[in-house]
């Protein structure tokens, strides 16, 4: 029943380490998006992907890759983690056609790297 | 100035005070606000839209100013539940450049 959902819940890992978090919408939205909650709890658009492509790549570094295999779909990739990148990562999608385009998010990935 | 700046907070608010926050945004082309509520260690979820006439929704009240470029989000009789982080939420127009950009929040805590 849960519209967005992402896995795993809480991430823990050595600095140096690759990990990836999956989201899922079934809300049929055609966006879907990656944010990130630094500690001081700003929350900051990472992508955005549109039907499947990337529309909005805010100068996050090339070791974060997202992949979209589909509308429903936006998995993030991380390479040698660092110990800066221990955040809480929200996945969102919303409806572009929508006059008033609301975001709907998951309930987060709490990465810890150690 | 920052794309969206909301007043720093912490607020804290005695049960049934009514309390306000206020937002300011930059892009003078924007279209769409929204106040979001996070609570602790939570996502954050849609608290209503903010419509250039104002609106209300229940015991809360939302304001536009297009001229100043400021929003304001009224809470009266505060309850213990609306203790949480609220988000002044803001468009960046420009066709596939379009996004929500978020402010940093202020906390309220209503207490008994």
């Amino acid at each position: 029943d849960t519209a967005v959902s992402q896995t795993p819940k809480y991430l823990v890992t050595q600095m140096g380490n690759d990990k990836s978090i999956k989201c899922e919408q079934n809300l049929g939205h055609d966006t879907m998006y990656w944010y990130k909650q630094d500690s001081k709890k700003f929350l900051k658009i990472m992508f955005s992907y549109n039907n499947k492509e990337l529309i909005i790549n805010e100068t996050v570094p090339n070791r974060f890759s997202p992949k979209s295999p589909d509308k429903a779909h936006l998995n993030l990739h991380i390479n040698s983690l660092e110990l800066g990148d221990s955040a809480v990562y929200f996945c969102a999608s919303s409806n572009r056609r929508e006059v008033n385009e609301k975001l709907f998010f998951g309930s987060g990935t709490q990465l810890s790297v150690l | 100035r920052k794309e969206v700046e909301q007043d720093p907070g912490p607020f804290n608010v005695p049960e049934g005070a009514t309390v306000a926050f206020n937002c300011t945004y930059s892009n003078s082309a924007s279209q769409s606000f929204f106040w979001y509520r996070q609570d602790c260690r939570k996502e954050p979820k849609l608290l209503m839209s903010v419509y250039s006439s104002g609106n209300e929704d229940g015991r809360f009240t939302a304001q536009l100013n297009r001229a100043s470029q400021y929003i304001s989000l009224l809470i009266r009789d505060s309850k213990l539940s609306d203790s949480a982080t609220y988000l002044c939420v803001v468009n960046r127009p420009g066709g596939s450049n379009y996004k929500l950009t978020f402010g940093k929040g202020t906390l309220l805590t209503v207490n008994p």
